[in-house]
This record gives C-alpha cells, sequence and structure tokens, in this order.
C-alpha cells in the first residue's frame, strides 16, 4: 500500500525567510500527491496536488512542490513565510483508488 | 453554499456509551469519507462510501459502523466507545476519486472517559 513520511514534526522559520516541509512517498504505481494545510480548530484545506500534468505545481498562498521521482519526494516550499502561514501541513499520496494515505503532518511556526 | 458540515463539534462519552456522528455535504458528491486525526498520526480512513446506500472499510474500522442512507449525509456511529476511541473526527467528500480533492468539515472532538 501507498505510503507517506513527513520529514520533522516541527519547524520553525522566521517571518521572510524560505519555507520547505519535507514529504516523501512510497507508491507501486505513479501517485497523485496532495499537500493539505489545516489551521488551527478548522478541518484540512487542498494548498495543491500532483497529477502527472508538470513535476512543479503551483498552489494557493505561493505555496509549490516539486514532484522528484527519482527522489521519491514531493516537498513543499515557499520562498518568503508570512505570519499567517503557521499552520499544520500534511502531505497526501493517493494511488487513484478510494485510500488516500496521510502524513503525520509538520507543524510550521512563523517566529516575528 | 455550507461544503462540509459536522455535527456535533464536541461530545464527551463515558466508556460504553453510543453516540453517532453525523456529516452533510451540498455539493452533490458521491464519495464521502469519515477519519479520525491523532496526534502524530496524520489522519487514518475509518469508512468511505462511493454512493448512496453503499459503505466501505477503510484502514482503521474496527469498533465503528457508517451508513449512507442518503446522498449528502454519511453516519458515523460508535457503539460501545472505549477510550481509545477519543480522537477527533473529520468528515470529508469528493467528486470522485483521486485525482478529485476532498473537501474536509471542520471536525468533531471526542473524548471518552
Amino acid at each position: 500500500a501507498q505510503s507517506v513520511t513527513q520529514l520533522g514534526s516541527h519547524v520553525s522559520v522566521s517571518e521572510g525567510a524560505l519555507v520547505l516541509l519535507r514529504c516523501n512517498y512510497s507508491s507501486s504505481v505513479p501517485p497523485y500527491l496532495f499537500w493539505y494545510v489545516q489551521y488551527p480548530n478548522q478541518g484540512l484545506q487542498l494548498l495543491l496536488k500532483y497529477t502527472s500534468a508538470a513535476t512543479l505545481v503551483k498552489g494557493i498562498n505561493g505555496f509549490e512542490a516539486e514532484f522528484k521521482k527519482s527522489e521519491t519526494s514531493f516537498h513543499l516550499t515557499k520562498p518568503s513565510a508570512h505570519m499567517s502561514d503557521a499552520a499544520e501541513y500534511f502531505c497526501a499520496v493517493s494511488e487513484g483508488d478510494n485510500d488516500m494515505r496521510f502524513g503525520a503532518g509538520t507543524r510550521l511556526t512563523v517566529k516575528p | 453554499n455550507a461544503g462540509v458540515t459536522q455535527t456535533p463539534k464536541f461530545r464527551v462519552l463515558k466508556t460504553g456509551q453510543s453516540m453517532t456522528l453525523l456529516c452533510a455535504q451540498d455539493m452533490n458528491h458521491e464519495y464521502m469519507y469519515w477519519y479520525r486525526q491523532d496526534p502524530g498520526m496524520g489522519l487514518r480512513l475509518i469508512h468511505y462510501s462511493v454512493g448512496e446506500g453503499t459503505t466501505a472499510k477503510g484502514e482503521v474500522p474496527d469498533g465503528y459502523n457508517v451508513s449512507r442512507l442518503k446522498k449528502q449525509n454519511f453516519l458515523l456511529g460508535l457503539e460501545s466507545a472505549a477510550p481509545s476511541q477519543t480522537s477527533v473526527y473529520f468528515c470529508a467528500s469528493s467528486y470522485g476519486r483521486a485525482p478529485y480533492e476532498q473537501y474536509f468539515g471542520p471536525g468533531t472532538r471526542l473524548t471518552v472517559t
């Protein structure tokens, strides 16, 4: 079955600094990959998704992620962190069936 | 357009009690899902439905039952609650399988004492 590993349960950056959240996946077929964001006391919202159309995927709020098959990675980046980016971020993988597997999550803290 | 709504938002149960969580969506989605979220474990799929009258087991189905009598509603039941079922429960819906995205409700925080 497919699986996702998110490296780093907590990441802290300064406002204006680069955000890098790491995600590695395991899949027996070409996967669909997703990044979701969860703000405190809310449900998850889609940031972006990879569907094999392009390896560099742009999402909302200035985030983007690059699919690297050779590294089985789908890391999330943002050039300049904003205070409003503080949240928990989840990477997820699906092989096109009904089972989407989520990573354990990375909590992003942004320091002023 | 409310999206995905869940009731209740909070609930405290004693061990052995039963309850039902209600999920409703107004996007005419065929697929609906129930997840539980636990610290350090991400979201895990409990049960899902691919249409009215259908249900299927996910990754962690034991101790839960579900029903999808109407397309817009998906109910999650706990027949005899256990402390291990203390968690935050999320409902989601989607138009179809991946790559269609899932839309999530705000969650229900359940504590079993």
